[in-house]
């Protein structure tokens, strides 16, 4: 969707390397957040932000970490990157709407293989 | 915590079969919304519910929501080769910080035969 981008689309790491991924906005949405969808498991929250500098815990952060310092941008970063976080991570963003409520709009999504 | 349980894990259909997954929370929902994914893509809105009892139709998907909100399901009629995909639930409740963070359900993949 317009307005929402992530990067990079594909990344292949090292086992034990850092590894940072981007989700930038233009729709100047208040709420971001990180997911990873992996077969089986469907989406799973890693961490979210409603805000700047706002951020908390999903149901799978062990080993990831974010941060926001302007609006528009979401990292997450991978500490030490380890073949279980090998999946396509995807980032969202949402602000209530009539229509929508709070409903998502997903990046296209990052590929991420970790050797 | 919350669950939302979704069924079944894939279907299979021949084109012009009728097609329905359901969502089912432990909790009762402020709203829930269903989302597609094709395959390779990224999940896509679709619409949200949020009155009890509440029916919602687009084109040939029609969306129900229990009335004891803690249930739904999406169903397609006359299905099409372009409705392949997964589909996801996503039920909300408040939580902290003000935002309303959804469970999603695990999915139900359409495989729709020719």
């Amino acid at each position: 969707d317009a307005g929402i981008t992530q990067s990079p689309r594909h990344k292949v790491t090292e086992t034990g390397t850092p590894v940072t991924l981007r989700c930038h906005q233009t729709e100047n949405h208040r709420y971001m957040y990180w997911y990873r969808q992996d077969p089986g498991h469907g989406l799973r929250l890693i961490h979210y932000s409603y805000g700047v500098k706002d951020t908390d815990k999903g149901e799978v952060s062990d080993g990831y970490s974010v941060s926001r310092s302007k609006t528009e941008d979401f990292l997450l970063t991978l500490e030490s990157a380890t073949s279980s976080q090998t999946s396509v991570y995807f980032c969202a963003i949402s602000e209530s709407s009539e229509n929508r409520g709070y409903g998502y709009t997903f990046g296209s999504g990052t590929r991420l293989t970790v050797v | 915590g919350q669950q939302v349980m979704q069924i079944p894990q894939y279907q299979h259909v021949q084109e012009g079969e009728d097609f329905t997954t359901y969502c089912n929370s432990s909790t009762t929902l402020s709203n829930i919304q269903w989302y597609k994914q094709r395959p390779g893509g990224h999940p896509v809105f679709l619409i949200q519910l949020v009155k009890s009892g509440e029916v919602k139709k687009q084109k040939r998907l029609t969306f129900q929501f229990g009335e004891a909100k803690k249930n739904s399901s999406l169903h397609i009629t006359a299905t099409q080769t372009t409705d392949v995909g997964t589909y996801f639930c996503a039920g909300r409740t408040l939580m902290g910080g003000g935002s309303y963070i959804p469970t999603f359900g695990r999915g139900t993949s359409l495989i729709v035969h020719p």
